[in-house]
């Protein structure tokens, strides 16, 4: 079965500082990758995908996110964060659903929770 | 509306009662997620709806759990005789098309938070 794994489960970055958050999957085939944020009481909102093309994929709010195959990762960056950064982030990978023509549903990875130190 | 609404936005039940949780999806949405996201847990896939049609429901739990979309708009998601276990948000998510996840548009709502006392 597919999954997705976030190593980490909580980081503290000084507001201003880059940041990484990393990401592993597993899936078979050519993946679906995607970041999602989401802050207290929100939904979840799509940060950046990944299907195909160029390895290095752009986001809103500044962030950015890179494809390795050989690494079966999908690390997300920002150079520098803002203190309204803070939020929980997910990785996910889009699996298909079967008996279906192309329809897929998202696996999450457990999270990863962003404090900002002012 | 705007986006996709659920209801209720908080719901505490005691153990054993039946639950009920509304999704309305963005209007002429076809697919239609639900999602179970436990305290500290990312969200984990429950079904899939495809107009009225459930394609995928091997992420319910158990036979507890039961969600329809009678008409292909607004999904039910029932729990019955709840357990404590089952406390979590569940979230529903709609998108136009059932490849629109390949254009990253799928749209989430804010969740149900399900507390079992």
């Amino acid at each position: 079965a597919q999954s997705v794994t976030q190593p980490d489960i909580h980081i503290t970055v000084s507001e201003g500082a880059s940041l990484e958050l990393r990401c592993n999957y597993s899936y078979g085939a050519t993946p679906y990758l995607f970041w999602y944020v989401q802050s207290p009481g929100q939904g979840l909102q799509l940060l950046l995908k990944y299907f195909s093309g160029d390895t290095l994929v752009q986001g809103i709010k500044g962030f950015e996110a890179e494809f390795k195959r050989s690494q079966s990762s999908f690390n997300l960056r920002k150079p520098s964060v803002h203190w309204s950064d803070a939020a929980e982030y997910f990785c996910a990978v889009g699996d298909r659903i079967a008996h279906t023509e192309g329809a897929q549903k998202l696996v999450f990875g457990q999270g990863t929770r962003l404090t900002i130190n002012p | 509306g705007a986006g996709v609404s659920q209801s209720p936005r908080y719901k505490v039940a005691k153990r054993g009662q039946d639950v009920a949780l509304r999704c309305d999806p963005i209007s002429g949405h076809v697919s239609l997620f639900w999602y179970q996201q436990a305290l500290g847990q990312g969200p984990e896939f429950l079904t899939y709806f495809q107009n009225e049609a459930q394609l995928d429901k091997s992420g319910l739990p158990s036979d507890r759990f039961f969600a329809e979309r009678p008409e292909g708009s607004v999904s039910t998601l029932k729990i019955q005789r709840t357990q404590q276990e089952d406390s979590a948000v569940y979230l529903c998510a709609s998108s136009p098309r059932p490849t629109s996840l390949n254009t990253g548009e799928l749209f989430f709502g804010e969740g149900s938070r399900l507390t079992v006392l």
